[in-house]
């Protein structure tokens, strides 16, 4: 079945430092790929999505490439913030005659950036 | 526009008894699924209902069901509840066109004493 395998965390950064979280997926076909973000005491929300091979997903300065070859969905940020601090999930969906299924998520990764 | 709302917020249990944990989508999206977050296990798909029918189930026993309504709104049922049930319940919603984009409520978290 599918799966997604993200990076174990906590990661900890100071501020201004260069993000990445590792995600590598296992799927049939051709998934589209997210990333959704918690932050403390709310429910997810999307981050950034990409649905085919070589796309590039970014929002609020993170970005994530969707790699084929490599099965690879990795975070990055080039200068992360205090109000990063959260936890990350990369989830994928097959998509049925053009329609998605259920989400599959990885585990989650806890980011804390200190001042 | 409203999101997703569910309740209650906190639902305190013993081992044995029966939770009902409610889920409002957002005005217009037809898709309701439910996700256990247990800690340290990450969010662990449990049902995904669309137009009132069961789509999909997660491996999880018979005692957890479920049922949409009408108005799309829905409910989950946990029957003969057992510690390890203890967990935050996320309710997310998605449009008609569903292209895998889920709008989280903020979820029910349930203690199983």
């Amino acid at each position: 079945g599918d799966s997604v395998t993200q990076m174990e965390g906590p990661v900890t950064l100071s501020e201004e430092a260069f993000l990445t979280i590792n995600c590598t997926y296992t799927a049939t076909g051709y998934p589209s790929l997210f990333w959704y973000v918690q932050y403390p005491g709310e429910g997810l929300q999307l981050l950034l999505k990409a649905t085919k091979a070589d796309d590039k997903g970014s929002n609020k300065g993170f970005e994530a490439t969707y790699r084929k070859e490599t099965t690879s969905f990795h975070l990055e940020k080039g200068s992360v913030q205090v109000s990063d601090s959260a936890v990350y999930f990369c989830a994928l969906t097959p998509l049925s005659s053009g329609s998605a299924r259920q989400l599959t998520f990885g585990s989650g990764t806890q980011l804390t950036v200190l001042p | 526009e409203a999101g997703v709302t569910q309740s209650p917020t906190h639902l305190i249990k013993t081992r044995g008894q029966q939770a009902t944990l409610r889920c409002s989508p957002i005005s217009g999206h037809t898709s309701v699924y439910w996700y256990q977050q247990a800690l340290g296990l990450g969010l662990q798909f449990l049902l995904w209902y669309d137009e009132g029918e069961e789509r999909n189930r997660g491996n999880f026993p018979p005692r957890f069901s479920g049922r949409q309504f009408p108005n799309y709104s829905s409910e989950l049922n946990v029957n003969a509840l057992e510690l390890e049930d203890s967990a935050l319940y996320l309710c997310a919603s998605a449009d008609r066109v569903n292209t895998g984009e889920l709008f989280f409520g903020e979820g029910s978290r349930l203690t199983v004493l």
